[in-house]
């Protein structure tokens, strides 16, 4: 059963427009969140991260958002830009078991469109 | 930082041969992780150590699969004997233990069971 979900597996946005790749989870136990973005041939990378007491985390042209009600979580990115075609991961942790074990999503494959 | 490394990044062999997955995390990282991404299932937690001891190894497929960390600067990840069902990318990743710190990725090795 998978806790955590990205239901679309690819994604295409004009550049300059913005990009939002969504997320689901079941488990309630998760209170941590990631995005990684990854391109072909390489491992992924992180890109912003949001803790369960907040709902929204912004680092430059990337936005997290977190509706804990509807275990829900999106990344905006704007304006969208070439170089950030590539696969996006969500992954959640549950801090409070005391380990760190992410729990991923399949990814998103974005493609900017020049 | 010269990042986590992998080796090697391309792995052909025959079924029934032993493989033998290399990672050298980033230095002053004491927890090491290591995952194996395929279609069908995503990225998927093996198994991983905290200073070097190993905490959790539920996602360990099969007796098949053993991993080690003789110290803090190398960990080793062992298929014998290799199926064709073990055809996978496997990526090694490390992270400081320390509160919510991300993990850091290698690049992955990939690897063809025929």
């Amino acid at each position: 059963d998978q806790q955590v979900k990205q239901n679309s597996p690819s994604l295409s946005v004009q550049e300059g427009r913005i990009s939002i790749l969504n997320c689901d989870y079941t488990n309630s136990m998760f209170d941590y969140f990631l995005w990684y973005k990854k391109y072909p041939a390489e491992g992924p990378t992180f890109l912003i991260s949001i803790s369960s007491i907040k709902d929204k985390n912004e680092d430059g042209r990337f936005t997290v958002f977190l509706n804990k009600s509807a275990k829900h979580l999106s990344l905006h990115i704007v304006p969208s830009q070439p170089g950030d075609s590539a696969v996006y991961f969500c992954a959640a942790s549950d801090s409070g078991a005391g380990s760190y074990q992410l729990t991923f999503g399949k990814g998103t494959k974005l493609s900017v469109i020049p | 930082d010269a990042g986590v490394i992998q080796s090697p990044r391309h792995e052909v062999t025959e079924m029934g041969q032993e493989v033998t997955l290399r990672c050298k995390p980033i230095s002053g990282h004491n927890s090491l992780f290591w995952y194996r991404q395929t279609m069908m299932r995503g990225l998927e937690l093996l198994i991983y150590f905290n200073n070097n001891v190993p905490i959790d190894d539920s996602g360990m497929p099969e007796d098949r699969f053993s991993a080690k960390m003789p110290n803090a600067s190398f960990s080793t990840l062992k298929i014998q004997p290799s199926e064709p069902r073990d055809s996978a990318v496997y990526f090694c990743a490390s992270r400081r233990a320390e509160g919510n710190s991300p993990l850091h990725f290698g690049n992955g090795t990939r690897l063809t069971v025929t």
